[in-house]
């Protein structure tokens, strides 16, 4: 159980495009899923928290006008990626948060290679 | 906010040899969850454990809070067992990840 679905695996676009990332969650509901970025060989660092039924709260230094993040359904929440430059490029993981154990588990989607040219 | 250490940064093992990740973290956490991520990316969780000690096959952990550490146990390393291996704590309701431990098993 607790599978969290993420598509595309991978995607190459031009400069200037706007990319789509999905994140479903597949057997269980997630009010609140989390957006993480990671550079190669460095740590997952939060982006945002995508809550449903309303706006995204996103951490410091990350532009809500360029990652654009909805969450419309208790098992899908989506992130765009607005305008992408070549900086952009990274690995995008989304995560799903649950109960377990009386307190908060997470699971991973399988994250999404990034890659604008 | 919450400060995570991971060490080593990298731990280079032969088949069959045990080893132990270390976690410290800087304030009190609601949970901990240990992840390793495979070469393609995915994150898999491996425990969830705010304390105690818990035991899955050939891995282990132990997280003693009030001290504000946890540790992961690899035994009989095999060649599957590469990856990265991340700590990550739950403090309010996010999760903050460590640095992360790369992890190399040789033939």
């Amino acid at each position: 159980g607790a599978v969290v679905s993420q598509h595309p695996s991978w995607v190459i676009c031009k400069s200037g495009t706007s990319v789509k990332i999905e994140c479903r969650s597949l057997d269980f509901q997630a009010t609140t899923m989390f957006w993480y970025r990671q550079f190669p060989k460095q740590s997952l660092m939060l982006m945002a928290t995508s809550n449903e039924g309303s706006k995204a709260t996103y951490e410091q230094g990350v532009e809500k006008d360029k990652f654009l993040i909805n969450h419309a359904s208790l098992t899908l929440s989506t992130l765009t990626v607005t305008s992408a430059h070549p900086e952009d490029s990274s690995f995008y993981i989304c995560s799903a948060r649950r109960i377990v154990l009386a307190n908060y588990g997470y699971t991973f989607g399988s994250g999404t290679r990034l890659t604008v040219v | 906010g919450i400060q995570v250490e991971q060490s080593p940064p990298d731990l280079i093992l032969q088949e069959g040899a045990n080893s132990t990740l270390r976690c410290n973290f800087s304030d009190s956490v609601n949970n901990l969850q240990w992840f390793h991520q495979n070469p393609w990316g995915q994150l898999i969780n491996l425990f969830y454990i705010p304390s105690g000690t818990k035991q899955n096959g050939r891995l282990s952990a132990t997280t003693v809070a009030t001290e504000r550490y946890s540790l992961l146990y690899i035994s009989s390393s095999q060649t599957t067992d590469s990856g990265v291996y991340f700590c990550a704590v739950l403090n309010d309701y996010k999760l903050s990840f460590g640095a992360g431990t790369t992890v190399t098993v040789r033939a």
